[in-house]
């Protein structure tokens, strides 16, 4: 299993700004993923974050609105930049560890609530 | 288009009762499901997985079932407990490390 955690836990921004968001985890992974979670939304895909490449973006995001580091193995950052309302939501990280007999099950950390003025 | 569905509007059931969940799906050929349940202000957290050659696979009170026919999954938690209540996600792997996730039905279990 993994135990990961975000920071920060929430947030409220003003329109214009941008926020960095960090995930942290227990062990080295190297499957790490982006979501945000709209209100009563399923949880979207923004991005795939692996250790020594630059991330993968889904259709619809952008590296230049969501940038993301991938320093090592146990660490991630997304940005949310030049915010606006309408990215206010929930960003969660989550990663695969890939361990024996596992293989398929994601962990995600807590969350961080994000609202925009 | 591609799309999950999941009951949207919240299942509350008494306590003791089979709560029955149902994830449909239209154009995926998912290799298999996976049920998380997300309790508020947390991440999801994984709890069960189908895979495309099995009918049905428990774990304690949970029994899921997958049928690639109908292109559906019922989830089911026998002797229900109110702490069984939460929002109840399904997913399905469309790519080598992609999911997408149904938006989820938010069990009430009463005691």
């Amino acid at each position: 299993s993994a135990v990961i955690s975000q920071k920060p836990s929430r947030d409220i921004c003003q329109r214009g700004t941008s926020l960095t968001i960090q995930c942290q985890v227990d062990s080295q992974v190297t499957m790490m993923f982006w979501y945000r979670q709209q209100p009563g939304q399923s949880l979207t895909l923004i991005a795939t974050a692996n250790q020594g490449s630059e991330a993968t973006y889904e259709s619809g995001f952008v590296i230049d609105k969501f940038p993301i580091s991938r320093p090592n193995l146990t660490f991630s950052t997304l940005t949310v930049s030049n915010m606006s309302p309408e990215d206010s939501s929930i960003y969660l990280c989550s990663v695969l560890p890939g361990t024996s007999g596992r293989v398929n099950e994601q962990f995600f950390g807590p969350g961080t609530r994000l609202t925009v003025l | 288009s591609q799309k999950i569905e999941q009951n949207s509007e919240a299942l509350n059931i008494q306590e003791g009762k089979t709560a029955t969940l149902t994830c449909n799906y239209t154009n995926y050929s998912p290799a298999y499901l996976q049920w998380y349940r997300q309790d508020p202000g947390r991440g999801p957290v994984f709890l069960l997985l189908i895979r495309e050659n099995e009918k049905e696979k428990r774990k304690e009170r949970l029994k899921v079932t997958f049928d690639t026919t109908l292109k559906q999954s019922l989830f089911h938690i026998t002797a229900s407990q109110p702490a069984d209540s939460a929002t109840y996600l399904c997913a399905l792997k469309t790519g080598t490390y992609k999911y997408i996730f149904g938006t989820g039905t938010r069990l009430k279990v009463l005691a």
